[in-house]
């Protein structure tokens, strides 16, 4: 079975800082994908970064980028130059990769961030 | 490019009834995935359809089923409502294909309330 850990119920920024979302999985897949995504209060899921098991560099996307550590299971989320819309719970979550298509995929309980100016 | 558009976006139901929930993927996507979303479990995957078959299915009753289309649009469906069943669903679509790797991409989501 997968598992995935958000142990950040809330964090607080200063705008324009950098933060650290914490994401731990658990799973006994040998190939495997993870996500983090953002929902703002208007309830949407925004896909931000991947990472797949098997890339040997961590994903960056703008202000986003994935510091991912195999041997240790953590994918943690790096925001950098926090902006007020970035306040909005984000998730972390993860699907096996397996050919033919076959997966269920697993979420964290998310993070809230808010983001002070 | 049009995004993933979900209807009703709000719907108010009692007990005992039954619901259908619309989903319209991005075009050229052909894989189309529903989650539940509520404060005490959290997000939870209900199931995916690729090419109008069931491919993937999540720890559900049978009162959640679902279908596709041939134009990949995708219908939920939940019978004999719950006070339980009070959630945000949410769509998400993906161009589909022969890995999981495929990013999927949210629609602003559809909130039921059973009364």
């Amino acid at each position: 079975a997968q598992k995935i850990t958000q142990t950040q119920p809330g964090m607080f920024v200063q705008e324009k800082e950098a933060v650290t979302l914490d994401c731990t999985y658990d799973t006994s897949d040998p190939s495997y994908g993870l996500f983090w995504y953002k929902q703002p209060s208007s309830g949407e899921m925004i896909f931000l970064i991947y990472q797949g098991s098997y890339d040997q560099q961590n994903a960056t996307e703008g202000r986003y980028s994935l510091n991912f550590q195999k041997a240790r299971k953590s994918a943690n989320l790096v925001i950098s130059a926090s902006q007020l819309g970035d306040s909005a719970m984000y998730f972390c979550a993860m699907r096996p990769i397996v050919l033919g298509g076959s997966y269920i995929p697993t979420f964290g309980r998310g993070t809230s961030l808010i983001v002070h100016p | 490019k049009a995004g993933v558009t979900q209807t009703p976006r709000y719907l108010i139901k009692t007990r005992g009834q039954q619901v259908t929930l619309s989903c319209s993927p991005i075009s050229g996507h052909r894989s189309v995935s529903w989650y539940q979303q509520t404060p005490g479990q959290g997000l939870q995957f209900l199931f995916e359809y690729f090419s109008e078959t069931q491919r993937n299915k999540g720890n559900f009753p049978g009162r959640f089923s679902g279908r596709q289309f041939s134009n990949s649009r995708s219908e939920m469906n939940v019978s004999t409502l719950e006070l339980g069943d009070s959630a945000l669903y949410l769509c998400a679509s993906s161009p589909g294909g022969s890995t999981s790797t495929d990013t999927q991409y949210f629609g602003p989501g559809t909130r039921l309330t059973v009364l």
